[in-house]
This record gives structure tokens, sequence and C-alpha cells, in this order.
């Protein structure tokens, strides 16, 4: 089952806007993470912020966590087109070692 | 390797073929997982190993499917008598275990398996 829901599914801007992508989850996590894909192929790890922390930054990346609301947001500025890619986000869940991901958001930067 | 390799990059089989899927995980890291993504979709979780701990299959969809790491190192995921609903991309990722628990994913490029 999918732990991690992406939203939206798909998400088109301007090469400079920011893109915003939310992810949702159900249960209690330790942490979250947030990867992306090119081309349908491997994943690469983007970053991840831990369930007591509210907000972690990499570089033009932004990542906020609410427990409360069991969601979390990827916010990528000053985006290129070089950012066109799939963003998944992918929780544990309590003791469980593997990783759950969601369908992810495909993020199409126009030029 | 520098990486997590996976072989072969491209399979295709017939219906009701076996076929076997490599993954060489990065030297060093304990902890093996395997992941199924069909077209357009997320991943779903497979098999997970870690050391010589038994491993976590609870992700395998039928008992068609089986894995193994030998020497905690090297694994095969074995997909017996293919049907077409098994046609997606097998990735494959490898990690660090850490007390924390906060191990980040390593993944290969994954073998695109395509049932005729």
């Amino acid at each position: 089952s999918q732990q991690g829901e992406e939203d939206p599914q798909a998400l088109s801007i301007q090469e400079g806007e920011n893109a915003t992508m939310n992810c949702s989850y159900k249960t209690s996590i330790n942490n979250l993470q947030w990867y992306r894909q090119n081309s349908g192929r491997g994943l690469v790890h983007l970053i991840l912020i831990r369930s007591n922390e509210r907000e972690k930054h990499s570089g033009r990346l932004r990542v906020t966590l609410d427990t409360s609301k069991k969601s979390s947001s990827l916010l990528i500025t000053a985006s290129r087109a070089a950012d066109t890619a799939s963003y998944f986000c992918a929780t544990d869940e309590g003791s469980a070692r593997q990783l759950t991901f969601g369908s992810g958001t495909q993020l199409t930067v126009l030029p | 390797g520098a990486g997590v390799s996976q072989s072969p990059s491209n399979k295709v089989t017939e219906k009701g073929k076996d076929v076997e899927l490599r993954c060489d995980p990065i030297s060093g890291h304990t902890a093996l997982y395997w992941y199924r993504q069909s077209l357009g979709q997320g991943l779903e979780f497979l098999i997970y190993f870690q050391g010589n701990s038994a491993p976590d299959k609870s992700g395998l969809p039928s008992d068609r499917f089986s894995a193994e790491r030998t020497g905690g190192s090297v694994s095969t995921l074995t997909i017996q008598r293919t049907q077409q609903e098994d046609s997606a991309v097998y990735l494959c990722a490898s990690s660090l275990v850490t007390t924390g628990g906060d191990e980040k994913l390593f993944f290969g490029s994954g073998t695109q398996l395509s049932v005729l």
C-alpha cells in the first residue's frame, strides 16, 4: 500500500518560477525523504527530514514537515529546465526499515 | 563499483519463462532493497535484506517471486513463469544501516522487464 501520496500528480511551470509539491502520509514516521527520478530509471536521494524537524534546506530545495497534519512539502526555488523529473516522497513506518514511496509528482520546467 | 549496478538493463521474455535479475550493491552497504515500478506509477516494495537477518519478504506479490542475497553482497531476483502483468522496471537499492534509522537509499538504473 502507498504510504506517501504526492500532490499534484503533474506540475508544469516556467523556468525561474518556484515549484511546490506536497506529500501526505498516514501513520507515524521517524523520517521522510524526497527523491528525484529522471526518465523512469534510478532514483536519486535529495533530502531527509526527521520527525522532530520542521524545516530543512539544501541549495534550492526547501522541505517542510508537519507531523500534526502528516504532510510534507518540497519547494524548488528558481527552477531550471534540468529540474524536469519525477519527485517522490518516501516514509519509514515506525520500526520498519523499508521505505514506502508515493506515486510521485511529474514536474516539467519549460525553458 | 562506485554505484549500484543492475543487469540486464533490459529483458524481453515470453510469458511462462523464468527470468533472473541481478543487483550488485555499493561495497559495504549491508541493506539491499528490491522495488518494482509500473509505467507512470510509484515504487512498490518487494523485498529487503539486512546483513544476516531473515529478509523481509512482505512485498513479494506471489510465490512466483523469490530473491536471494549471497555472501551479503550480490542479490538475484527470480520471477518464475512470468506473466504479462510482471512487466515493469525492477529497481534495486542499497544503503548503510545507521543507529538513527535514517538510511538514504542509493538506486541502480533498474531492469526494464517486458513479458510478451
